[in-house]
């Protein structure tokens, strides 16, 4: 069985800071590793995955994440925040070998980005 | 056509009431699912349909009872339900349901049981 863990519940920064979102997982099989984005009132949207080849992956909007697999880790950064990156943040991982797209998330980050 | 649609947006229903959500894509997706959010808490999976054939159901209660009547459209029908059942239900799809698709997901319905 699979699980993930996002140390941090809520993670408040200023505008223009950088910003680290952390998420280990656990599991005896080989995953994908998923960042999910929910802005307020809306679904999520996939930010960014790691399937396999590189370790560091970026999305279009600045944001990266690197698979650490010693360390089963997999968090995601940003350099510099913008108030509209202000959302859930949802870590999740799928196990490689199944055919079944069930996803297995964390507990969710709450971004909030002052001015 | 790349998003995935669900209503009503907002639904409030009564314990003895039945309700049906409707979810809908037109991006030749095979595998869709349903999803129940809590608030402040990730999205816990429900059903999934393969080729609009039910592939799982997580121990879902009987009062929920999914149908998917072609590869566009995915049904949730709902049948005394318990205030516990109020929840955000997402509606997600991906191409075939391999672990190598991506799945987009609806905005969804936020479903408030009295």
């Amino acid at each position: 069985a699979q699980s993930v863990t996002q140390l941090d519940s809520q993670v408040p920064v200023f505008e223009e800071a950088p910003v680290e979102l952390r998420c280990n997982y656990s599991s005896s099989v080989s995953v994908y590793l998923f960042w999910y984005v929910q802005y307020p009132n809306q679904g999520l949207q996939l930010l960014l995955k790691y399937l396999s080849g590189s370790t560091l992956v970026e999305s279009i909007n600045g944001f990266e994440a690197e698979f650490n697999k010693s360390q089963t880790s997999f968090h995601l950064r940003k350099p510099s925040v913008h108030i509209s990156d202000t959302a859930e943040y949802f870590c999740a991982v799928e196990e490689s070998s199944g055919n079944t797209g069930k996803l297995i998330f964390g507990q969710g980050t709450t971004l909030q980005v002052k001015p | 056509d790349t998003e995935v649609t669900q209503t009503p947006k907002h639904l409030v229903m009564g314990m003895t009431n039945k309700k049906s959500l409707k979810c809908e894509q037109h991006m030749g997706h095979r595998a869709m699912y349903w999803y129940k959010q809590k608030a402040k808490k990730p999205p816990e999976l429900m059903f999934v349909y393969s080729y609009e054939k039910l592939s799982i159901n997580e121990s879902v209660p009987s009062r929920f009872s999914p149908e998917c009547p072609n590869s566009s459209l995915l049904n949730l029908h709902l049948h005394a339900l318990q205030p516990e059942d109020s929840a955000l239900y997402l509606c997600a799809s991906c191409l075939s349901g391999g672990a190598l698709d991506e799945q987009f997901f609806g905005p969804g319905t936020r479903l408030t049981v009295l």
